[in-house]
């Protein structure tokens, strides 16, 4: 059974760095085909891919924001964590992560509940 | 990056069918995947690889790709479809790309 689990920050202020972590189980980033996506959905918004990080550590940003994104795993513990800096009110979002497929495309076929992040100062 | 359209909103009665479009430049030549999320929910993968169904997910909901469009269809439509829908590509500039997502009503 494969579940994922987002924690971090509910409210950062204007400028500060944002931590999340994606804790999951019931597969392996070790194993090949797997990866783990970030994507984020403003309140009312439609969804926006941020990040992936596949089994062999490649790492793909969205062009618009890669200038403040890192994503990162630890295979030992099952987690990935994306940092994202200098967050604006703009950014206030649900984060989800997902186990990603690749099977020649990427899709995102197990989601986490979402974690909802709100930038205010 | 590559840009899909999506309608805001599609209306259906019960029992009828339901057509959700993705538009994008040559779409057909490329993979799109579909995602059901209910009000306070996360997204479920519905369809992927243009039309296959992950378990779970009835054989009223079907996909298709083509040309400039690639099609979501919801046959015999029941209250428990209702939800908002996102197509969904991985770019050739390395990077996932969501559809404007479109709300389905049932009537």
């Amino acid at each position: 059974q494969v579940t994922l689990r987002e924690s971090g920050p509910a409210l950062v202020k204007p400028t500060q760095t944002l931590t999340l972590t994606c804790t999951f189980s019931g597969f392996s980033l070790s194993t090949t085909g797997m990866c783990v996506s970030w994507i984020r959905q403003p309140p009312g918004k439609a969804l926006e891919w941020l990040a992936l990080i596949d089994w062999d550590d490649d790492k793909y940003y969205s062009t618009s924001l890669k200038t403040r994104l890192t994503i990162s795993k630890d295979t030992s513990k099952n987690q990935v964590v994306l940092t994202m800096t200098n967050m604006d009110p703009v950014d206030t979002a649900t984060y989800y992560c997902t186990r990603t497929d690749y099977g020649g495309q990427y899709y995102f076929d197990f989601w986490g509940q979402g974690t909802l992040v709100t930038v205010s100062s | 990056s590559y840009v899909m359209t999506q309608p805001p909103s599609v209306s259906v009665a019960p029992g009828k069918t339901a057509r959700i479009t993705c538009g994008g430049n040559n779409i057909g030549s490329k993979t799109v995947h579909w995602y059901q999320q209910k009000p306070g929910q996360a997204p479920v993968l519905v369809i992927y690889y243009d039309s296959d169904r992950p378990s779970g997910i009835p054989e009223r909901i079907s996909g298709s790709n083509s040309g400039n469009t690639a099609t979501l269809t919801i046959s015999r439509v029941e209250a428990g479809d209702e939800a908002d829908y996102y197509c969904q590509v991985w770019d050739s500039s390395s990077e996932g790309v969501f559809g404007g997502g479109t709300k389905l009503t049932v009537l």
